[in-house]
């Protein structure tokens, strides 16, 4: 079975500085793929970052970046330069066999 | 990019009745549509996955009979909850990808049902 798993529910970061959100996932499959959602209030899902899990160079996004371990099969968010529009609940995803497996999700406040 | 539309944001019913939420991908072809649910503070729990012109694949504890998918076109999706009660009140959000960033997919904003 797939699972994805986010051990942080809460996390709150300083404006302008950085912050890192845990993701780790277990899959059995070799072709699989990662991403970040955001999901702020409004409840729009949004992408915020995707890795391909045969890629070994980590993505970026201009402030959002992975750092992308496939041994541990761990793949963390690092925000940059935090922003008051950052504020949302983030979900770890995993896609493999045709499906998307979600983490619990991380509520991320950004303190002014 | 690719955008997704559900219709409607926010429904209000009475109990027994019911419900019809239309997924619609706007300027691309989805061939296949997935529908998720989505309780306050939690994750999103995928319901059923759906192909175009065939039947959709439900997730274990999902009633299809309660439940009902239909996916007529490459650019249609509805979910039907039929006989609503007030616990199936919750935030439902379909999903579309697309033949070819089938590992990308791209959500609709969400319907809110609430059931009296």
């Amino acid at each position: 079975a797939q699972t994805v798993t986010q051990s942080q529910p809460e996390m709150s970061v300083q404006e302008a500085e950085t912050v890192t959100l845990s993701c780790t996932y277990d899959t059995s499959e070799s072709d699989y793929y990662l991403f970040w959602y955001k999901q702020p209030p409004s409840r729009q899902m949004i992408l915020v970052i995707r890795q391909e899990a045969y890629k070994q160079q980590n993505a970026t996004e201009n402030r959002f970046s992975v750092n992308f371990q496939k041994a541990a099969k761990s793949f963390s968010l690092k925000i940059s330069d935090s922003q008051l529009g950052d504020a949302a609940m983030y979900f770890c995803a995993c896609y493999t066999g045709n499906q998307f497996y979600f983490g619990t999700g991380t509520s991320l406040t950004v303190i002014p | 990019g690719a955008v997704v539309s559900q219709h409607p944001s926010w429904v209000i019913c009475k109990s027994g009745t019911s419900v019809k939420i239309e997924c619609r991908s706007l300027d691309f072809q989805a061939t296949t549509m997935f529908w998720y649910r989505q309780f306050p503070k939690q994750s999103l729990m995928l319901m059923a996955t759906s192909n175009e012109g065939s039947k959709a694949t439900y997730e274990q504890g999902v009633e299809k009979d309660k439940f009902l998918i239909n996916h007529a076109s490459l650019t249609l999706s509805t979910l039907t909850v039929t006989s609503a009660h007030p616990e199936d009140s919750s935030f439902y959000i379909c999903s579309a990808i697309t033949g070819y960033t089938y590992n990308e997919q791209f959500f609709g904003p969400g319907t809110r049902l609430t059931v009296l």
